[in-house]
């Protein structure tokens, strides 16, 4: 079991509403990601992290943003939530050796 | 195009049967393979992860198998339980960037029933 954790796990919300998605993991591992999966679709990567105040936009275009203050600590804000951002994301962390992530449980939005 | 295809789109067994999930990649240049589990509610948690070099690996009851002459991969559940019932989704990696690009399939369903 990793440890790696999201909070909240359900979030049900009006649109225009600021919302931050936390994660955290206490394993030391300097890159992080964000994802957003629709069901019965893949994972699709929104953020990613090498480490400290670096971040990065992945390939599927979001409005949210992020922030890398800490090493354990990469949450994900959207500043004015809509129906679209329906949604459930998830958080990862790797380590350098194998690249292999390792996946938080998720957060599942949704914004009425 | 980079992409994964995976098959069946979702599959219903009997409690202790085996089977046989297909993934068929066009990545290019490609760096490793996983195969990782997801419950309904939960990330996902990686089974295993195959190099170029590597044909076969296994985890307990999962035995996932690699061609990558063909670019297909396979990932065999053997005597089949309740609680292997979840989405499998094969996850390949390229070594056209530092970061590793992964590129993922929507997964096969799984339910097994008693």
């Amino acid at each position: 079991e990793a440890d790696i954790y999201q909070t909240p796990r359900y979030l049900v919300i009006g649109t225009g509403k600021k919302i931050t998605l936390e994660c955290s993991q206490t394993m030391g591992h300097d890159k992080m990601y964000w994802y957003q999966q629709d069901p019965g679709m893949e994972l699709h990567l929104i953020h990613y992290s090498y480490g400290v105040n670096s971040t990065e936009k992945g390939d599927l275009s979001s409005e949210s943003t992020v922030s890398r203050i800490r090493t354990e600590h990469f949450p994900l804000t959207l500043e004015s939530a809509r129906p679209s951002h329906t949604s459930q994301y998830l958080c990862a962390s790797s380590e350098g050796k194998t690249d292999t992530q390792y996946f938080g449980p998720g957060t599942r939005l949704t914004v009425l | 195009k980079n992409q994964v295809e995976q098959s069946p789109q979702s599959l219903i067994i009997l409690e202790g049967k085996n089977c046989t999930l297909q993934c068929n990649y066009t990545v290019s240049p490609f760096s490793n393979l996983r195969w990782y589990k997801q419950d309904t509610g939960r990330g996902p948690v990686s089974l295993t992860i195959m190099t170029f070099s590597e044909n076969t690996k296994s985890n307990g009851r999962y035995t996932a198998t690699l061609d990558a002459d063909t670019k297909q991969s396979s990932l065999h559940i053997t005597a089949s339980q309740l609680s292997d019932s979840a989405s499998y989704i094969c996850v390949v990696s390229d070594r056209g960037s530092t970061l590793g690009r992964l590129y993922f399939g929507r997964g096969t369903q799984l339910t097994v029933w008693p």
